[in-house]
């Protein structure tokens, strides 16, 4: 069954917000994620990963954030611009040495 | 750098039909794998390869078989296409299998069979 879900199937924010998209894993084991955007038309492109040993990583306008307690991991986008819209996957892997596990994706719509 | 290549990006199948997916990663990357992407659904992966030479299931390898042809390609072929094996299918790769590492995707194929 699906162990890599997201809250929300769709957002939609302002230009210049930020924006927070959701997803919530069932496996307490699992040791690496990843957030992924995929702008329509194009495969997935990696946006930002973080292990299971942290609860914070900060890229360029990106950050996640893990609770391991309750099995969330978090997307922020910081100052949401309309290049932002496309669907963004969580995915996570059970343990080392397996594939990952993706989940069904929320569509990010960005007005200006 | 290209990347990741996929070929064809566009395919319409008749039922019964086979054909074979092609896919070449220029990063040295030792493992490739193959997704199908349905509306809706996430990211399904149909088989991969974890070093050269080697093969494995993922979870929906029904109706499909891979050939790791060398470090480099990896394809994917359908023997007789069913209704059903319309979707969008993904080539990745990434450095190693099973690591702290993102996988790098191509651009799609899209197949139909009617």
């Amino acid at each position: 069954g699906e162990s890599v879900g997201l809250h929300l199937p769709t957002l939609s924010v302002q230009e210049g917000d930020n924006s927070i998209i959701n997803c919530a894993y069932s496996n307490s084991a699992s040791d690496y994620f990843i957030w992924y955007k995929q702008e329509s038309g194009k495969g997935p492109q990696f946006i930002i990963d973080i292990r299971s040993n942290m609860d914070k990583r900060q890229g360029q306008r990106v950050t996640v954030l893990l609770n391991k307690t309750v099995k969330h991991l978090s997307l922020q986008i910081a100052a949401t611009q309309p290049g932002d819209s496309a669907v963004y996957f969580c995915a996570e892997r059970h343990q080392a040495g397996t594939a990952l596990i993706f989940g069904k994706g929320t569509t990010l719509s960005v007005s200006s | 750098n290209a990347g990741v290549t996929q070929t064809p990006k566009f395919q319409v199948l008749k039922t019964g039909q086979s054909m074979t997916l092609q896919c070449a990663q220029d990063m040295n990357h030792n493992s490739m794998y193959w997704y199908r992407q349905d509306p809706g659904m996430g990211l399904r992966l149909i088989y991969y390869s974890a070093s050269e030479g080697t093969t494995d299931k993922g979870e929906v390898p029904n109706g499909y078989n891979v050939s790791r042809l060398n470090k480099r390609e990896f394809s994917l072929r359908l023997e007789s296409a069913a209704p059903s094996q319309t979707s969008v299918y993904f080539c990745a790769s990434s450095e190693y299998w099973g690591g702290n590492t993102e996988a790098f995707f191509g651009q799609g194929t899209r197949l139909t069979v009617v």
